[in-house]
């Protein structure tokens, strides 16, 4: 079945060690997003790529980095994890643009992440 | 400013109950879109649906309908005979243009008993 995968699925980091978060798509969407959720809020989005263009939210932190070797993954960097940054990472993505472009975004089962 | 609010943190039903989610936007734009996401205990959003600005039908698929009035800026999502296996968050969404960010409201978390 087309899918969002993400992976981990759970993520142990320890404070200020580099972590890699990854998502990959088989649904050949050309948008892809990701939202942090912490517990009990709402997910944030964090920036997104639209084809190759990487649009950052403003109040993204510089600690987190992306990027998207393909249109099929993107990959989340957290440069130095605090311990505010453990929260539930989601990864979704949408077609955008042109013809059937319909903006609903189906997300991953998003990666928990955990800093010790 | 996009704002979408949801003022039922949570709520609290017997099976069999019917249970109705409210959602609130706010918006500035003429052209936007409408969309409910579940989140079930395992974290996945689940999409429900989307509506865009200029469709005012309610819709109906399967248990699940949805009130959309543009002039009270509501899109209001409706459970009949609710099941256990619909406990969960339920967000609202608003976004505004193609590749732009999701607005998400608060979330309602629903807990259906048997």
């Amino acid at each position: 079945d087309a899918m969002v995968i993400q992976n981990p699925r759970y993520q142990v980091t320890q404070f200020g060690k580099p972590v890699t978060l990854s998502c990959s798509q088989t649904l050949n969407h050309n948008v892809m997003y990701w939202y942090q959720q912490k517990s009990s809020q709402a997910p944030k989005l964090l920036f997104h790529y639209y084809d190759k263009d990487f649009n950052n939210e403003a109040d993204t932190p510089d600690n987190f980095q992306s990027r998207r070797p393909n249109t099929s993954f993107c990959f989340l960097d957290i440069r130095s994890p605090g311990l505010g940054d453990a929260a539930m990472y989601l990864c979704a993505t949408s077609r955008e643009g042109g013809p059937g472009s319909y903006n609903e975004q189906f997300f991953g089962p998003g990666t928990r992440l955990t800093v010790l | 400013a996009q704002k979408v609010t949801q003022a039922q943190t949570e709520i609290s039903v017997v099976e069999k109950e019917d249970v109705t989610l409210d959602c609130v936007y706010e918006t500035r734009d003429t052209t936007y879109y409408l969309f409910w996401y579940k989140q079930p205990p395992s974290g996945e959003l689940v999409f429900l649906i989307r509506r865009n600005s200029f469709d005012e039908q309610n819709e109906i698929s399967g248990r699940y309908s949805w009130n959309f009035q543009k002039s009270t800026s509501s899109f209001n999502f409706t459970i009949t005979a609710s099941q256990v296996v619909d406990s969960a968050v339920y967000f609202c969404a608003l976004c505004k243009t193609s590749g732009s960010r999701l607005t998400f409201g608060e979330g309602t978390q629903l807990t259906v008993n048997p």
